[in-house]
């Protein structure tokens, strides 16, 4: 049974500031990981899809990185902004592409 | 390219009541999705379909829970009767393929909550 853990479940950091979010799986056996941000009262919003065979992925100030060996992705917001604020969930597919979240991390930019 | 719809965005009924909540999805992606979300958790499946077949409700409690897509577009999902541990919210998605995987789209939610 495919489990996902968030660590910390929460984080506050100043405004400006480089900081990483991880995720663990425990079967590595996944075909891709993605990467979503809630805002509160809000649906997901995709940020990042790594496919099994790579590495990482990049858009602007995200990058996510895939290591199916340690069952672990990490998730690096560099420069953070007050907008970032939000929680950032990681999700791995089961069969027929059922997801399997994790709770999530809870992200406050202080200005 | 417009996004999943869901209605309504907000729900609050007492227990034992009925509710139902809409969704619409990406103009072409084959795949709908419910999840349930209590607060503080991740989203967790209740039922997948591929067009109007379902797929996978192994989670969904099927003596309160129903769902259905009918003509493979739009779905419904209903709670007869409620129960306060229903109140959370309720998210469609659907999914497209990229490549040889399936990412999947989020609408922004019903939020149910149980007196």
């Amino acid at each position: 049974k495919q489990e996902v853990t968030q660590i910390p479940a929460a984080l506050s950091v100043p405004e400006g500031e480089n900081l990483v979010l991880n995720c663990s799986f425990t079967d590595s056996a996944i075909y891709n990981l993605q990467w979503f941000r809630q805002d509160p009262g809000k649906g997901l919003t995709s940020l990042l899809l790594i496919q099994s065979s790579q590495r990482e992925q990049t858009s602007g100030r995200l990058n996510a990185s895939l290591d199916k060996s340690s069952g672990r992705s990490t998730l690096y917001i560099a420069a953070s902004q007050p907008g970032d604020s939000a929680t950032y969930l990681c999700a791995v597919p089961r069969v027929s592409e059922k997801l399997v979240f994790g709770k999530g991390t809870k992200l406050t930019v202080n200005p | 390219e417009a996004g999943v719809a869901q209605s309504p965005r907000y729900k609050i009924i007492e227990k034992r009541q009925s509710v139902a909540f809409w969704c619409n999805p990406i103009s072409g992606h084959a795949t709908l999705y419910w999840y349930q979300q209590i607060l503080g958790q991740g989203p967790k499946l209740l039922i997948q379909f591929q067009n109007n077949g379902v797929v996978d409700d192994s989670q969904l409690p099927k003596d309160r829970f129903s769902a259905e897509r009918l003509k493979g577009v739009d779905s419904t999902l209903k709670i007869q009767p409620a129960k306060l541990e229903d109140s959370a919210v309720y998210l469609c998605a659907s999914s497209r393929l990229v490549g040889r995987m399936y990412e999947q789209f989020f609408g922004p939610g019903t939020r149910l909550t149980v007196l």
